[in-house]
């Protein structure tokens, strides 16, 4: 069974950058698509962007001059890095596999906070 | 990019209830269309994807219909577990989710 668990600090500053691990266990990254989705508190979802096991990232328009996604196969890990937050970035921040355009498999998310 | 526009945002329903959801798309999205529930302080969990294909495990009194730009989730009978609230996304294009039904207990 696939599972992925996010990690990283739960707290950020106003301007500095948000760094965010998915750790995947019980199967490969490889062959996959591997997306982070946010969610701020009591709202809906909202999709930050996807990678390739091979590194090719695609990202959504409204936060692509701040995102970058990153894989590491050997670590069977990927990563999220979003930079200059604001308190608008404040989210529950889901990991999650993507087959085929929807997410089967997801994180159990973190609560990432951006306050000084 | 698509919008996605549920309706309606919330509900109240009984056990027992035939429930129905709607999903628009801004423009054609064919069947690349897919349903999540989520628990409160829970991750989204898949129903539907390629708007009518039941996931692994998932009870057969969820079903979804449409195409184009109008899908529709359907819980034929209600049960105490579905109380949730269920989110449409797309991804014909740039991923986009709907902004969610509430379904609460009537």
């Amino acid at each position: 069974q696939v599972q992925l668990q996010e990690s990283g600090p739960g707290l950020v500053k106003p301007s500095e950058t948000l760094s965010l691990t998915c750790t995947v266990s019980g199967g490969s990254i490889s062959r996959y698509y591997w997306s982070w989705i946010r969610q701020p508190p009591g709202k809906g979802l909202e999709w930050i962007g996807y990678i390739y096991s091979s590194g090719s990232t695609h990202y959504n328009p409204s936060l692509k001059s701040r995102v970058t996604i990153s894989v590491d196969t050997s670590k069977n890990q990927f990563s999220l890095n979003l930079s200059s937050v604001t308190a608008a970035d404040t989210a529950v921040y889901y990991c999650a596999r993507q087959e085929a355009g929807y997410y089967n498999y997801w994180g159990q998310g973190t609560l990432v906070t951006v306050s000084s | 990019d698509i919008q996605m526009t549920q309706s309606p945002s919330s509900l109240s329903a009984s056990v027992g209830d035939r429930v129905t959801i709607t999903c628009r798309a801004s423009q054609s999205i064919s069947s690349y269309l897919n349903w999540y529930q989520q628990k409160p302080g829970k991750a989204p969990k898949l129903l539907i994807y390629a708007t009518s294909s039941l996931q692994s495990g998932v009870p057969s009194r969820f079903s979804g219909s449409g195409s184009g730009t109008d899908f529709t989730l359907t819980i034929s009978s209600l049960q105490p577990e579905d109380f949730a609230t269920y989110y449409c996304q797309q991804s014909y294009s740039t991923h986009t989710f709907g902004g969610g039904t509430k379904v609460e207990i009537k």
